[in-house]
């Protein structure tokens, strides 16, 4: 078990509704990623924080945004949601953001689907 | 622009056959490579990086700058190696960039 927990595990909710999926790293990592997969787009990068602080950005919707919290845990907050937006929702963590610390370590993900 | 090109969907092999998973990048600078594997109802892990030239369960990956490839290998499959293989650089930002990802079935 990577230790890299989400919750909560499948979402199911109405378009035009929001969201909030959560996210708690492994213990000691500072680094968050928040990535998206889907059928026809495949597994994309959406944003990640360190220590709080956002420190990159990907493929990420206006509509959403994220956070990461003293305690280091993130939420990724959805909203005005379409059908579109269904997927797996996956978060990572790693160490910190250089050096050996790379590795990413995988939650299990939240499914959302957008009825 | 970053891309990842994995040309196979789908790869079918027999049990005991050599397997190679195909991996296209096209990156600047120079990224870190990644395979990661995804198991049946399982998450998302590490299975090797191009930096760290290991073997891992039988798998290797070798890095051809010239060609900007680095193909996933095996020469002899076997059924548990049956999964969703992508593969990833890695770059500014410590993001990944994944490329549609291979499933491999292993057939007894």
């Amino acid at each position: 078990d990577s230790g890299v927990t989400q919750t909560p595990k499948h979402l199911i909710t109405a378009t035009g509704q929001r969201v909030t999926l959560r996210c708690s790293p492994r213990s000691g990592d500072l680094s968050v990623y928040w990535y998206q997969q889907s059928l026809d787009q495949g597994l994309q990068f959406l944003i990640q924080y360190y220590n709080g602080e956002e420190r990159a950005k990907g493929n990420i919707l206006e509509r959403f945004s994220a956070q990461q919290f003293p305690d280091l845990h993130s939420e990724l907050n959805l909203s005005s949601l379409e059908l579109g937006d269904s997927a797996l929702y996956f978060c990572a963590s790693s160490r910190g953001t250089s050096g050996s610390s790379y590795e990413q370590y995988f939650g299990p993900g939240t499914r959302l689907t957008v009825t | 622009a970053q891309r990842v090109t994995q040309p196979e969907k789908l790869l079918s092999v027999f049990k005991g056959a050599p397997v190679e998973l195909k991996c296209n990048y096209s990156y600047s600078g120079s990224p870190e490579l990644f395979w990661y594997v995804q198991y049946s109802r399982q998450r998302l892990q590490l299975l090797l990086r191009h930096i760290s030239r290991e073997s891992i369960k039988g798998f290797t990956a070798d890095l051809n700058k010239g060609e900007t490839s680095f193909h996933l290998k095996k020469p002899f499959a076997q059924e548990e190696d049956s999964a969703m293989y992508y593969c990833a650089p890695q770059g500014g930002a410590q993001k990944l960039v994944f490329g549609q990802g291979t499933r491999l079935t292993i057939n007894p």
